[in-house]
């Protein structure tokens, strides 16, 4: 069975922090990938990186930084100098060889607020 | 959200009612997934079809819930006899094939119907 676990609610910051939304993922898949979404208070799912279990290279894009580690099966997520229009619940996601990696594990989401 | 067209986006029913949820996937695309955000959830997945086909249902509750995608016209997501539980946000993805390459994202979400039962 696959399970991701996104520990932290909510978390809360101040404009201009960084802020690192954890993500820790089990399967029993060998070849998997990993998710992460941003629903903004509108509701729709915005999809921002997809990461397959071979390439545990870190990515950065712009303010986004995601850092995989298989060894402590997390994919952990930066944001750098965060923004009011970061404010958004995050999923992290997972899906493996077994569903064919047609189907998404969501955790249950972490909500950001950033205030001014 | 490259083009998967939900509607409706907010539907309000009595206990009782049905709840039909409309889904046009992205143009081409033939694979239809189907998941549910309960309160404070992650998001569930549902079902998985294709043209004609339901390829996996194993997260569809096994009563008062169907769902079809038909060789013409959206997928539909049927709920009977609705009761307050059913009040979530209901979102369908679609993707092209029923696997993820290695050229990108390849599935897209639209933007949910967000179902409550009064």
């Amino acid at each position: 069975a696959q399970k991701v676990t996104q520990a932290q609610t909510e978390i809360s910051v101040v404009e201009k922090e960084d802020v690192t939304l954890d993500c820790v993922y089990e399967t029993r898949d060998t070849t998997y990938y990993l998710f992460w979404y941003k629903q903004p208070p509108s509701g729709e799912l915005v999809f921002l990186i997809r990461r397959n279990s071979f390439d545990e290279q870190n990515e950065i894009s712009g303010r986004y930084s995601w850092n995989f580690q298989k060894s402590t099966s997390s994919f952990n997520f930066t944001i750098t100098a965060s923004q009011v229009v970061d404010s958004a619940v995050y999923f992290c996601a997972l899906s493996g060889h077994t569903s064919g990696y047609s189907t998404l594990t969501f955790g249950k989401g972490t909500m950001l607020l950033v205030s001014p | 959200n490259a083009g998967v067209m939900q509607n409706p986006r907010h539907l309000v029913r009595r206990r009782g009612q049905e709840a039909r949820l409309r889904c046009s996937p992205v143009k081409g695309h033939s694979h239809v997934y189907w998941y549910r955000q309960l309160p404070e959830e992650g998001l569930k997945f549902m079902v998985y079809l294709q043209k004609e086909n339901i390829i996996d249902e194993s997260g569809m509750p096994k009563e008062r819930f169907s769902a079809e995608f038909p060789k013409e016209g959206p997928s539909i997501l049927r709920i009977q006899q609705v009761v307050r539980g059913d009040s979530a946000a209901y979102f369908c993805a679609s993707s092209p094939k029923g696997t993820v390459d290695l050229s990108g994202n390849t599935i897209y979400f639209g933007e949910g119907s967000w179902l409550t039962v009064v």
